[in-house]
């Protein structure tokens, strides 16, 4: 079935260094591929999206590339904050009218002054 | 911006209770769903629906059922609590082929 896979965390970093947080899905069709962030005791918040192929998402520093070839939606950001320390989830859409989400298990990113 | 808002944000039941969590938008969204957030497991649907009235069973929806009267409100029902429904509860709401969901803050719910 259509599934998501991230690799698992906790992801540690020191400030200013170069994150990448990968994600590959697995779908029958033509996914939407999203990542959320979720801050602590918060819900998620949408964070960037792609709806195509080779559609780059973008968001406060943060990218993905959405990549037909591999299948894959990995996040990254040039220099990450002690601020950015969430838990992120990449998710996959197929449907257009019901916008129900399949979402990976989520990786916990702690960054450290 | 757009608020969903979750009634509880923390809840202590008893095995056997009934429970409801109750999920409201302010935004005249059709989409509204009810996840289950576990450590290690990720986000799980347990109910979404695209319309009043209109439900439609996710991925875990068993011991769970839901009730969609109004557009703005989305409620989850736990008929007969069980320890192992303690978990964070997400409501989420979208309005149709924007691609853009929107979650509350989650209700966390122990069962004791």
């Amino acid at each position: 079935g259509d599934s998501v896979t991230q690799m698992e965390g906790p992801v540690t970093l020191s400030e200013e260094a170069c994150l990448t947080i990968n994600c590959t899905y697995t779908a029958t069709g033509y996914p939407s591929l999203f990542w959320y962030v979720q801050y602590p005791g918060e819900g998620l918040q949408l964070l960037l999206k792609a709806t195509k192929a080779d559609d780059k998402g973008s968001n406060k520093g943060f990218e993905a590339t959405y990549r037909k070839e591999t299948t894959s939606f990995h996040l990254e950001k040039g220099s990450v904050q002690v601020s950015d320390s969430a838990v992120y989830f990449c998710a996959l859409s197929l449907s257009y009218n019901t916008d129900k989400l399949i979402f990976g298990t989520g990786t916990r990113l702690q960054v450290f002054p | 911006d757009v608020k969903v808002t979750q009634s509880s944000r923390y809840l202590v039941k008893r095995t056997g209770e009934k429970v409801f969590l109750e999920c409201v938008q302010d935004m005249d969204h059709e989409n509204m769903f009810w996840y289950r957030q576990d450590p290690g497991l990720g986000l799980r649907l347990i109910y979404f629906s695209y319309d009043v009235k209109m439900k439609e069973k996710g991925d875990i929806p068993e011991g769970y059922s839901v009730s969609r009267e109004k557009k703005e409100r989305f409620s989850l029902i736990l008929e007969s609590a069980s320890t192992n429904q303690t978990s964070m509860y997400l409501c989420a709401s979208s309005l149709r082929g924007v691609y853009t969901i929107y979650f509350g803050e989650g209700s966390w719910l122990t069962v004791v």
